[in-house]
């Protein structure tokens, strides 16, 4: 199946500052989902992208997927606190319904 | 109201009991996967079916069996439990329309501690 690799494994970050989080694949993907774990929690869908460059804003989150869809990024602006967790990218598999989830980035923000 | 439920949040057993995790969903979905999450969080997919039907079986080893009795449960069924099967296993749902891909559904995970 196609593989998602994805970077840092983990970041430590200061309150208010800027945290990216980078997924990449060396096949074209279809789509490419974000989820966010809470430490002891479960995967939360975050967003989905499908288009080629798109571009999509909750907050002070921004998502992008790349050009020729083979890689995708999570910037989240001014951290804070409520953001520390695990974010995973996952691209969906060549086959069947169920997504291949990259080894994820856990982010610890300190006041 | 829980969208995804899975029994038992935890669960303590000795090497080469047998045991079983239950997830049911209430939102109607025709598609249910078991994943399963390491010391180290990779989440991997175990198995995937869709309206009952066994669509996704990685390379799990067959002391592991899914049974879906309906499409708004799938349990778990493992065998001679092993010390490396100790993860946390999370149950999720989706519906699936055409070649769509939906977002995917996670129960709240059962620690498996195998001792």
């Amino acid at each position: 199946g196609q593989q998602v690799m994805q970077i840092p494994q983990y970041q430590h970050v200061q309150e208010g500052e800027d945290f990216t989080t980078y997924c990449n694949s060396s096949t074209t993907l279809s789509n490419i989902q974000w989820y966010k774990q809470r430490p002891g929690g479960h995967p939360v869908f975050l967003i989905q992208l499908v288009k080629s460059g798109e571009v999509k804003k909750q907050k002070r989150l921004t998502f992008q997927f790349g050009e020729a869809k083979k890689n995708s990024s999570l910037h989240i602006t001014a951290t804070q606190t409520t953001d520390v967790g695990t974010y995973f990218c996952a691209g969906r598999r060549n086959s069947g319904y169920a997504l291949n989830f990259g080894k994820g980035t856990s982010l610890l923000v300190t006041p | 109201d829980t969208a995804v439920s899975q029994t038992p949040k935890y669960l303590v057993t000795q090497m080469g009991n047998d045991k079983s995790i239950k997830c049911e969903q209430n939102l109607g979905h025709d598609t249910m996967y078991w994943y399963k999450q390491d010391s180290k969080k990779f989440l991997k997919i175990m198995f995937s079916y869709n309206n009952k039907e066994l669509i996704i079986n990685e390379t799990v080893p067959n002391r592991f069996s899914p049974k879906s009795p309906d499409k708004a449960h799938l349990n778990l069924h493992i065998n001679s439990l092993e010390l490396g099967d100790s993860a946390v296993y999370f149950c999720a749902s989706s519906q699936v329309s055409g070649t769509s891909l939906h977002e995917q559904f996670f129960g709240p995970g059962t620690r498996l501690t195998v001792l």
